[in-house]
């Protein structure tokens, strides 16, 4: 089974559009991330989201929505999608607090803006 | 703020051939430290952690890593690496971000390749 899912793995869309990607994880974990993959590989977080409360990285822009239903599902909306959008996006849970936990990522989502 | 540095971009090994990769991080306190591991297409997987206690840490797939505080260094090491090791590895410092989005502080990775 697999611990964190997300989808679709690769999503290519217009520039100025709105989407989403989905991310579920199994392992019953009360924190969940988003992070953005650059084109040079560099990883940096986007959200933590734990028990309700959402912590958000001050550079992300508010374009960027996360979305929880429920403990299970961190979903990632984006608004008005630009060019500098295009990476990878990782979805990550754990448990409790990141910082020292160790932290479970998901496949990936390609997204590609035109 | 907590910062990590990997000075190698991309290293080049002969399969059967040691392997070090140099990690130094940038914190006030004692550091979470960890190794993940990016294979093509994939996602990220802890390869080990160090939180305090020995220095020398062991974890999967025949990797090792050393805490060093007074280099500020966690470099990653393994005796012989196999064609199967050729991926992305991130260092990373666990940390609270003082308000921000407590996750990973990633360095921005070590391409490993591995020559027959």
């Amino acid at each position: 089974d697999t611990a964190v899912s997300q989808t679709p793995k690769y999503l290519v869309t217009q520039m100025g559009n709105d989407k989403s990607i989905k991310c579920e994880q199994n392992l019953g974990h009360d924190t969940m991330y988003w992070y953005k993959q650059d084109s040079k590989k560099f990883l940096k977080i986007m959200f933590s989201y734990n028990n309700k409360e959402l912590i958000i990285n001050e550079t992300v822009p508010n374009r960027f929505s996360p979305k929880s239903p429920d403990k299970a599902h961190l979903n990632l909306h984006i608004n008005s999608l630009e060019l500098g959008d295009s990476a990878v996006y990782f979805c990550a849970a754990s448990r409790g607090q990141a910082f020292y936990n160790e932290q479970f990522f998901g496949p990936g989502t390609r997204l590609t803006v035109l | 703020a907590q910062s990590v540095t990997q000075p190698d971009i991309h290293i080049t090994v002969s399969e059967g051939a040691s392997l070090e990769l140099r990690c130094n991080y940038s914190y006030g306190a004692t550091p979470y430290l960890f190794w993940y591991v990016q294979s093509p297409g994939q996602g990220l997987q802890l390869l080990l952690k160090y939180f305090s206690g020995d220095t020398l840490v062991q974890g999967i797939k025949g990797f090792e890593a050393e805490f060093k505080r007074s280099q500020s260094s966690f470099n990653l090491r393994k005796p012989s690496v196999h064609w199967s090791d050729a991926a992305e590895y991130f260092c990373a410092v666990g940390a609270p971000s003082g308000g921000g989005a407590d996750g990973l502080t990633f360095g921005k990775g070590t391409h490993l390749i591995i020559q027959p």
